[in-house]
């Protein structure tokens, strides 16, 4: 089965860093994907891990161990627009040029609440 | 570049009755997938398309739910009859043919915001 876990609710300052954790278990792996919701509105891509190690893409950076079936989201110089929800996904088939399943599981989202 | 579209965006219905969402990906998008979100929850996904066939529907609650990319460009997505816990936004993604450089990445539609009552 699949079983991806992440905080229900975070709260953090304006101006600050916030590190949003992931952990997971699934019968595959083929990438770990960050996306953002803000209320009422479509996830958008935020980042894409497959190897270990520190994505960086401006004030966003992403963390893949795949030892530990755990990732973060590392968010600096918080704005007020950076309140959403932050999901946390798991491909776990590789689709290929046969056009294989590769369709996302994701967790439950973590809220994250800017205060000024 | 036009993103993903969907329609309608709200949509009341009373249990038992049909309803039908509509897609339209990104142009030259091979793969589109239908995902449901509950409220306070991640997208589930329901159905994978590629191109006009079906990859991947094993969650997809079959005896009520179906989904057709005739032309393998729109799609729909039909819950017939619906019940209360079909409440949900009903989200559309597109991405490029799999294996094709930049793949992994999927677009997401605004979605359908559907009531059961």
């Amino acid at each position: 089965g699949q079983n991806i876990d992440q905080p229900t609710e975070m709260t953090a300052t304006e101006g600050a860093i916030v590190q949003i954790n992931c952990t997971y278990q699934t019968s595959g792996f083929n990438g770990l994907f960050w996306y953002q919701q803000h209320a009422g509105e479509a996830p958008t891509f935020l980042s894409y891990n497959v190897l270990d190690g520190l994505e960086e893409k401006g004030r966003f950076s992403s963390f893949l161990s795949r030892s530990k079936g755990y990732s973060y989201l590392l968010l600096k110089e918080l704005q007020m627009k950076d309140s959403a929800s932050y999901l946390c996904a798991v491909r776990d088939n590789p689709g290929g040029s046969g056009g294989g399943a590769d369709g996302l599981t994701f967790g439950k989202g973590t809220h994250l609440i800017i205060q000024p | 570049e036009a993103g993903v579209a969907q329609s309608p965006r709200y949509k009341i219905i009373e249990k038992r009755q049909s309803v039908a969402f509509w897609c339209n990906p990104i142009s030259g998008h091979a793969t589109l997938y239908w995902y449901q979100q509950i409220l306070g929850q991640g997208p589930k996904l329901l159905i994978q398309f590629q191109n006009n066939g079906v990859v991947d529907d094993s969650q997809l609650p079959k005896d009520r739910f179906s989904a057709e990319r005739l032309k393998g460009v729109d799609s729909t997505l039909k819950i017939q009859p619906a019940k209360l816990e079909d409440s949900a936004v009903y989200l559309c993604a597109s991405s490029l043919e799999a294996g094709t450089l930049g793949a992994y990445e999927q677009y997401f539609g605004p979605g359908t915001r559907l009531t059961v009552t």
